[in-house]
């Protein structure tokens, strides 16, 4: 079982629908969650972080999380062409070290 | 604020070489990370540094090696190249300590090509 994992996609939605993104994590200890969304050929930029269960809203983005579940996603509301990207989770628990999954793919059609 | 920079943009070597890849991290922060991107295999954690001590490694040969200096710049070594050491590589700084809620933020990366 991988430790941190994503629906590889690609996950296609139209212009101004709500994209919907998940990640599953293996290591219950598991503390900090991230998302970054990765341009082709661009590195890693943060989208949102969250730490505690609930909901975490910041604009158009909302970040899910679920430790009961091992669960954590990612809402993108009112979704642009501009969103297309890779998105991935990120997991750390100790030791500073980010553990990623392999990412989600998103299209966004105009 | 300047983000992380890292040079080279990109570098090819040749098998059995060595190659040095550099970062300066966010003014003010102290930790510095490395982490492998190759095709297909995603982003991979290789190293960290904090206050120029190795804290935590990952699951990479000795050839991999680094420091970080009394400035708080990195740099990473890759000895005796393997073809499959192609891969972007990408640092990242935090203000420090590796807090779990520490964010950590990327540079550009440097891409690296073995033939």
């Amino acid at each position: 079982q991988k430790e941190v994992e994503q629906n590889s996609g690609p996950l296609s939605v139209p212009e101004g629908a709500i994209a919907s993104l998940n990640c599953t994590y293996s290591d219950r200890v598991s503390q900090s969650f991230f998302w970054y969304r990765q341009y082709s050929g661009k590195s890693p930029e943060l989208i949102m972080s969250i730490y505690s269960n609930g909901d975490k809203e910041d604009g158009r983005f909302t970040a899910q999380l679920n430790k009961a579940s091992q669960y954590v996603s990612l809402l993108i509301r009112d979704s642009q062409p501009s969103d297309s990207a890779t998105y991935l989770c990120a997991v750390t628990n100790q030791g500073g070290k980010l553990i990623f999954g392999q990412g989600t793919e998103l299209s966004v059609k105009p | 604020e300047a983000g992380v920079t890292q040079s080279p943009t990109h570098l090819i070597k040749t098998r059995g070489q060595q190659a040095t890849l550099r970062c300066s991290p966010i003014s003010g922060h102290t930790s510095v990370y490395w982490y492998q991107q190759a095709l297909g295999l995603g982003l991979q954690f290789l190293l960290w540094y904090d206050e120029g001590e190795e804290r935590n490694r990952g699951n990479f040969p000795p050839r991999f090696s680094g420091r970080q200096f009394p400035n708080y710049s990195s740099e990473l070594n890759v000895n005796a190249l393997e073809l499959e050491d192609s891969a972007l590589y990408l640092c990242a700084s935090s203000s420090g300590s590796g807090r779990f809620q520490e964010t950590q933020y990327f540079g550009p990366g440097t891409r690296l090509l073995v033939l």
